[in-house]
């Protein structure tokens, strides 16, 4: 069964404390891994995507990168404002079903 | 980049009855997809609508519960029909755009929907 499995749940970072999040995949075939934000209330809001192992991409503080089981997004040096729901979802190869996992809510303290 | 509206932004409707929420995007799009948020959830897919054609339907929904149209490039509706409380969501549309090689989806704000 495909699926997409989101690490941690919660994570609460000191501002300025970089961190990991994790997020895995057993879908057969990928076309395309993306990242978003989600603020509370709102739709995510589109980060980056991945489409093969050993691809990276920043943008800002954040830099994503994939493995072919696998992909981390890299926090560093977080600011408060980076608190936020953050989804990742797996594109199948016919690019019109998208498996997303449970995301991370990440909370920084100033 | 893709502007999406939805409406209404919010409801709350009555048990037994239907919601049909709108979604408007700023320029022509093949696909747009429906999904559904539950509370502390994260996104489900319902149906791919595509214009001129019926929309397919991922497994566990149906059209009769959630009928869609799709008369146009810009335009879609997704109706909740004979809503219980379990339907309690937000709804959420989609549209990916593709520039060169490179995939980017982006949702509208989501419909707030609660059944009493």
């Amino acid at each position: 069964e495909d699926q997409v499995t989101q690490s941690p749940e919660a994570l609460r970072l000191q501002e300025g404390e970089s961190s990991s999040l994790n997020c895995s995949y057993t879908v057969s075939g990928l076309r395309g891994l993306f990242w978003y934000r989600q603020d509370p209330g709102k739709g995510p809001e589109f980060l980056f995507t991945l489409y093969s192992a050993g691809e990276e991409k920043e943008k800002e503080r954040l830099k994503a990168t994939l493995t072919k089981k696998e992909s981390f997004l890299h926090i560093t040096a977080p600011k408060p404002e980076d608190s936020a729901t953050y989804l990742c979802a797996v594109q199948t190869p016919t690019g019109n079903q998208f498996y997303f996992g449970t995301g991370t809510s990440l909370t920084v303290i100033p | 980049s893709a502007v999406i509206s939805q409406k209404p932004s919010r409801d709350i409707c009555q048990r037994g009855t239907s919601l049909t929420i709108q979604c408007q995007v700023d320029s022509q799009v093949t696909m747009m997809f429906w999904y559904r948020q539950q509370p502390g959830q994260s996104l489900t897919l319902i149906a791919t609508a595509n214009q001129g054609s019926e929309a397919t339907y991922e497994s566990g929904f149906v059209i009769d519960k959630f009928p869609i149209s799709r008369p146009n490039l810009t335009f879609s509706t997704l109706t909740v029909s004979n809503m219980s409380p379990e339907d309690s969501s937000i709804y959420l549309c989609s549209v990916t755009r593709t520039s060169g090689t490179t995939d980017t989806q982006y949702f509208g704000p989501g419909t707030r929907l609660t059944v009493l």
